[in-house]
């Protein structure tokens, strides 16, 4: 396995922009989640995926924040009208069907905003 | 929001002494879980604990878990330099999206040489 990647690592934008991270899961790994971490804190969830299915949804998630996973493999996060609020470690991490409890992260897009 | 609170949130000790955090919770759970986090890059499993279960090992690591106080310790033994991060403590629950994990805010080892 080449474990869980994220792009990109680092992303700097102004208050009002479109952002999109992209995650590409452990290969057959059919459940994904997405966190947020702000400093000294631990991850947040966002939201989940089993296959190509959103299957829940934080209240973390407004509604500028939107999730995809269209053919159950990678999965992109965009988040429209970006706030300065916004700015935290978006952690992507994925886990097998069997013994699924274990998840695997990757290394995070750690976001900027302006 | 965050439901296990880690203890203490920052411990600082010397290489070859031991290091224990504890972590409590809130809710009935399936699963408690360890994590560690270098400065600024994603979690690495460390070991799973099961509600039926009271204490794990896993090489240098102990876990336990007192599920009538809802409270789990880690127990890094001989600590190493290279123990040096953060560990969070992750909860799985019973009912609801099982595989969510709710993290704490985590306890920030220091080991020195």
């Amino acid at each position: 396995d080449t474990g869980v990647s994220q792009d990109p690592r680092h992303k700097i934008t102004k208050r009002g922009q479109n952002v999109t991270f992209r995650c590409d899961p452990i290969s057959e790994h059919n459940r994904l989640y997405w966190y947020r971490q702000t400093l000294g804190q631990g991850p947040e969830f966002l939201t989940y995926f089993q296959n190509e299915a959103q299957l829940e949804k934080s209240r973390l998630l407004s509604d500028r924040f939107s999730a995809e996973r269209p053919k159950g493999s990678f999965s992109t996060l965009e988040i429209q009208r970006t706030e300065q609020g916004d700015s935290a470690m978006y952690l992507c991490a994925s886990s097998p069907r069997q013994g699924g409890e274990t998840q695997y992260f990757g290394p995070g897009t750690r976001l900027l905003v302006l | 929001s965050q439901q296990g609170e880690e203890d203490p949130q920052a411990l600082s000790i010397q290489e070859g002494e031991n290091a224990t955090m504890n972590c409590s919770y809130k809710t009935s759970i399936n699963n408690l879980q360890w994590y560690r986090q270098n400065s600024g890059r994603g979690l690495v499993h460390l070991i799973l604990i099961r509600s039926n279960e009271r204490e794990k090992h896993s090489g240098r690591l102990r876990v336990t878990l007192d599920t009538s106080k809802k409270s789990s310790s880690l127990l890094i033994t001989a600590s190493r330099a290279a123990d040096t991060a953060s560990y969070f403590c992750a909860t799985r629950r019973n009912t609801g999206t099982a595989s969510k994990l709710t993290f704490g805010t985590g306890t920030r080892l220091q080991v020195t040489l």
